[in-house]
C-alpha cells in the first residue's frame, strides 16, 4: 500500500530564507507524487507533481521539489521564502483509481 | 477559483442528526471524490465516484453514504451524527486523464453539538 509521511508538522522561517520541506514516501509501484497547498480557509491545491519523467519538478510559484528514489524522498524547496507562501503544504501519493493519499501536513510560517 | 463548488460551507447540528453535503464537479469532470479534514486525523480519503459508479473506498463509517447523480453532482449523506464527525469535509474533481490532478472545493465545515 502507498503512504507518505511528511517530517515536522510545522516549519518556521524567514522571509527570504530558503523553504525545505520534508516528505518521503512508501510504494510497492512506481509512484506518482504530488505537493498540495492550502491557504487558509480554501481547498488544496495542486503546486507540483512527479510522474516519472524528470527527477526535478517545478511547480507554481517558485517551488520544486526533486524525487531520489534511493533516498524514497520527494522534498520541497523554494530558494527565498515570500510572506505570501505561509500556508500548509500536503505531500501525496497516489493511489488506487487516481485518489489521492496524502500526508499530515506541514504548516509553513513565514517571518518578516 | 477551482470550479468545484459545495455547499453548505457551514452546518452546525446534534449529535444523532443526519446531514446532507452537496458538491458540483468542473465542468465535464467525471471524476468525484470526498475527503475528510480533521486535526486528530488530517486528510482521509472517504470515497470515489466516476460517472455515476463507486470507483474506489476508502475510511468512510458505515453512517455515512455517498452517490453521484446523472448530471455529475455528488451528495455526501452523514447520519447519526457523533461528535467526532465534526471536520471539513471536501469534495474534489478530475477529468481522469491526468492522474492525481485533482480541484478541491474550499470545503464543508460540519460542527456536531
Amino acid at each position: 500500500a502507498q503512504s507518505v509521511t511528511q517530517l515536522g508538522s510545522h516549519v518556521s522561517v524567514s522571509e527570504g530564507a530558503l523553504v525545505l520541506l520534508r516528505c518521503n514516501y512508501s510504494s510497492s509501484v512506481p509512484p506518482y507524487l504530488f505537493w498540495y497547498v492550502q491557504y487558509p480557509n480554501q481547498g488544496l491545491q495542486l503546486l507540483l507533481k512527479y510522474t516519472s519523467a524528470a527527477t526535478l519538478v517545478k511547480g507554481i510559484n517558485g517551488f520544486e521539489a526533486e524525487f531520489k528514489k534511493s533516498e524514497t524522498s520527494f522534498h520541497l524547496t523554494k530558494p527565498s521564502a515570500h510572506m505570501s507562501d505561509a500556508a500548509e503544504y500536503f505531500c501525496a501519493v497516489s493511489g488506487e483509481g487516481g485518489k489521492l493519499i496524502f500526508g499530515q501536513g506541514t504548516e509553513l510560517s513565514v517571518k518578516p | 477559483d477551482s470550479g468545484v463548488t459545495q455547499t453548505p460551507k457551514h452546518l452546525i447540528t446534534a449529535t444523532g442528526q443526519r446531514v446532507t453535503l452537496r458538491c458540483s464537479p468542473r465542468s465535464g469532470d467525471l471524476s468525484v471524490y470526498w475527503y475528510q479534514q480533521s486535526l486528530d486525523q488530517g486528510l482521509q480519503f472517504l470515497i470515489q465516484y466516476y460517472n455515476g459508479e463507486e470507483r474506489a473506498k476508502g475510511n468512510i463509517l458505515e453512517r455515512f453514504s455517498a452517490q453521484q447523480f446523472p448530471d455529475l453532482h455528488s451528495e455526501l449523506n452523514l447520519s447519526s451524527l457523533e461528535l467526532g464527525d465534526s471536520a471539513l469535509y471536501f469534495c474534489a474533481s478530475s477529468a481522469g486523464t491526468r492522474i492525481g490532478e485533482l480541484f478541491f472545493g474550499e470545503g464543508s465545515r460540519l460542527t456536531v453539538l
